[in-house]
């Protein structure tokens, strides 16, 4: 099966500046998805953003972007601009085209400093 | 805004007693996935449904937990006996196959499980 590694247990960042969230993930498939999801302390995974690995765009959903680069197995996400209300854990999450299998990393705890 | 729906939120049990969680997903989804999450950990599949089929349960331990999707709508996942160390989250997602849109997994509120 695949796996995900998201080597940063903690990150912190000060409110209105910008981090960047690290994964790499080993795969032999050609196609497939990768997300990032949030998870807020104690609610729901939400998606924040998506990118197919057959687009050589990098994904962007207002604040947040990506840095996908297949090659070398790595999508990084950054948060632009970062608020309070983007503290949260932060997934990365990787989903095979071909039987939907979906594995996840172990996640990064985002702190947000006023 | 339809939302996968899981039920109980909490549940408090003891061990070697059974315990059952419960997932609805969002209509139309064929794929289904039970997550078990410890806390502050990413979380781990369990078992993974296509419609009513197992795609893949590799990670479900079998001698204790069971899982179901009778008419590849709803799901129930089982745990019988409860151990202390299943002490954790129980997610449930739903998604649709294939396809280039609407790729990602939706995912219900989850159950916390006790097991004391």
């Amino acid at each position: 099966a695949q796996t995900v590694t998201q080597s940063q247990p903690e990150m912190s960042v000060q409110e209105a500046e910008t981090v960047t969230l690290s994964c790499t993930y080993d795969t032999s498939e050609s196609d497939y998805y990768l997300f990032w999801y949030k998870q807020p302390p104690s609610r729901q995974m939400i998606l924040v953003i998506r990118q197919e690995a057959y687009k050589q765009q990098n994904a962007t959903e207002n604040r947040f972007s990506v840095n996908f680069q297949k090659a070398a197995k790595s999508f990084s996400l950054k948060i632009s601009d970062s608020q309070l209300g983007d503290a949260a854990m932060y997934f990365c999450a990787y989903r095979s085209a071909n039987n939907n299998d979906m594995r996840f990393g172990a996640g990064t705890r985002l702190t947000v400093k006023p | 805004e339809a939302e996968v729906a899981q039920s109980p939120r909490y549940k408090i049990t003891e061990k070697s007693q059974a315990v059952a969680f419960w997932c609805d997903p969002i209509s139309g989804h064929a794929t289904l996935y039970w997550y078990r999450q410890i806390l502050g950990q990413g979380p781990e599949l369990l078992v993974q449904f296509q419609d009513e089929s197992v795609v893949d349960d590799s990670q479900l331990p079998k001698d204790r937990f069971s899982a179901e999707r009778l008419k590849g709508v709803d799901s129930t996942l089982k745990i019988q006996p409860a151990e202390l160390g299943d002490s954790a989250m129980y997610l449930c997602a739903s998604s649709l196959v294939g396809g280039r849109v609407d790729t990602e997994a939706f995912f219900g509120q989850g159950t916390r499980l006790t097991v004391v």
